[in-house]
């Protein structure tokens, strides 16, 4: 079985401009988390997808969104990127809950310049 | 909010040497569950080992097995026969049961070198 994608692995954005990041979870899962990790704040959670509903969200500003299509496939947007954006961004897929194991992808990492 | 801390930035372990990660965590649940995760350098988050609070008995997963002290909110990780691919960062999560709507909190990481 596949495990987590998520494209593109990198990419470089200027501030102002927005981007969209994509993973596809493993075959059968339904929930979809996203992480983002950063020398300074670590890893924090940014939101949590199940059925095309967001059904939990971190402390993060407007400009971080996402959504999840009927194939579980689940996007997130950052609008207005800023330098403090550039991260990796880590998406996680479990069956149906993050309280079950949480499978994670290789991570986009994101420069902003 | 629950915290978790781990106190150890770096650490150091020969081959075939066992050793022994530490973890606290502050929370006034009952019911959650702990995790390991290791990410090596090539980035991918990787579980290693999870607990469950409400079993007293102590997760084990072949060299990895964990010391789970729920009264101490400790939960700290042991590798034993230690490996050169078991260089990685270490990251300990929590996750409190809240139904359906649960998210990880990590640790800030241990950093594992393993050496010959």
């Amino acid at each position: 079985k596949a495990g987590v994608t998520q494209t593109p692995r990198y990419l470089i954005k200027t501030r102002g401009q927005q981007v969209t990041l994509s993973c596809s979870p493993i075959s059968g899962h339904r929930s979809v988390s996203w992480y983002q990790q950063t020398p300074g704040q670590g890893l924090q959670f940014l939101f949590e997808y199940f059925s095309e509903t967001q059904r939990n969200k971190g402390n993060f500003p407007g400009r971080f969104s996402g959504r999840q299509f009927s194939n579980s496939r689940s996007e997130m947007n950052v609008s207005t990127l800023e330098l403090g954006d550039s991260a990796l961004y880590l998406c996680a897929s479990s069956l149906t809950s993050p309280v079950e194991t949480q499978y994670f992808g290789p991570g986009t990492r994101l420069l902003v310049l | 909010a629950q915290t978790v801390t781990q106190s150890q930035p770096e650490m150091s372990v020969q081959e075939a040497e066992t050793v022994t990660l530490s973890c606290t965590y502050d929370t006034s649940e009952s019911n959650y569950y702990l995790f390991w995760y290791k990410q090596p350098p090539s980035r991918q988050m990787i579980l290693v080992i999870r607990q469950e609070a409400y079993k007293q008995q102590n997760a084990t997963e072949n060299r990895f097995s964990v010391n789970f002290q729920k009264a101490a909110k400790s939960f700290s990780l042991k590798i034993s026969d230690s490996q050169l691919g078991d260089t990685a960062m270490y990251f300990c999560a929590f996750m409190r049961v809240t139904g359906t709507a649960s998210k990880l909190t990590f640790g800030t990481g241990t950093r594992l070198q393993v050496t010959l």
